[in-house]
């Protein structure tokens, strides 16, 4: 099946610097990543995902790549700030009639002020 | 639009007692539904899946069961409670992204 790694596990950065989160995946059949955000006590939401054809998505401050031929995706977030603090975790997906979500180990993002 | 619900919010339970948690979503027809469990400061385990009534998949086994009884509910339930089982249950239902429900809080004591 597929295994999805996560890194780093946690992460610390000054507030406005820039945040990057890689995962790889492997299975070549994988074509759905979405990316979640977790905050203390609250469920997963969703953030940003991305389909295997296409190799760049941005939504205001965060942005995910695709790298189908080596089989990573990574979680990039600028000016970051303390309210992005939070855990966050990526899944790869095989599509079809059904979906089950395979999820990276998740990293703690900590913004400092 | 579609929405999650679970019920309860939080639950405390003696060992050896028995457990049902209620998910129902809203807004979607036929979804696909998801039960994962959540240690404290871990990640999501999967424990069950569903592609329709009466349709019900385990990854993991143990001493929980799922059932889905109509379209839009799925139900975790054990008869026997261990302390291992105290986590965060969140329940999930998809078509090509996965929304997650607001989970319950389970300890087991």
């Amino acid at each position: 099946g597929e295994n999805v790694e996560q890194h780093p596990s946690t992460l610390s950065v000054q507030e406005g610097d820039s945040a990057v989160i890689k995962c790889t995946y492997s299975d070549s059949a994988s074509n759905y990543f979405p990316w979640y955000k977790q905050e203390l006590g609250k469920r997963p939401q969703l953030i940003i995902d991305i389909r295997s054809n296409v190799g760049e998505k941005k939504d205001q401050r965060i942005a995910v790549t695709l790298n189908k031929t080596a089989k990573h995706f990574s979680l990039h977030i600028t000016e970051t700030q303390p309210e992005d603090s939070a855990v966050y975790f990526c899944a790869a997906s095989i599509g079809g009639n059904f979906n089950k979500f395979y999820f990276g180990s998740g990293t703690k993002l900590n913004v400092k002020p | 639009s579609q929405t999650i619900h679970q019920w309860p919010a939080t639950l405390v339970q003696p060992v050896g007692s028995p457990l049902s948690l209620e998910c129902t979503v809203e807004g979607t027809s036929n979804p696909n539904l998801y039960w994962y469990r959540q240690a404290a400061g871990r990640g999501l385990q999967l424990l069950f899946y569903s592609v329709g009534i009466g349709q019900i998949s385990s990854e993991v086994p143990q001493n929980l069961s799922a059932s889905r009884p109509q379209d839009r509910q799925f139900i975790l339930s054990s008869k026997k409670l261990l302390l291992s089982d105290s986590g965060f249950y969140l329940c999930a239902w998809s078509s090509v992204a996965q929304y997650f429900g607001p989970g319950t809080r389970l300890l087991v004591l």
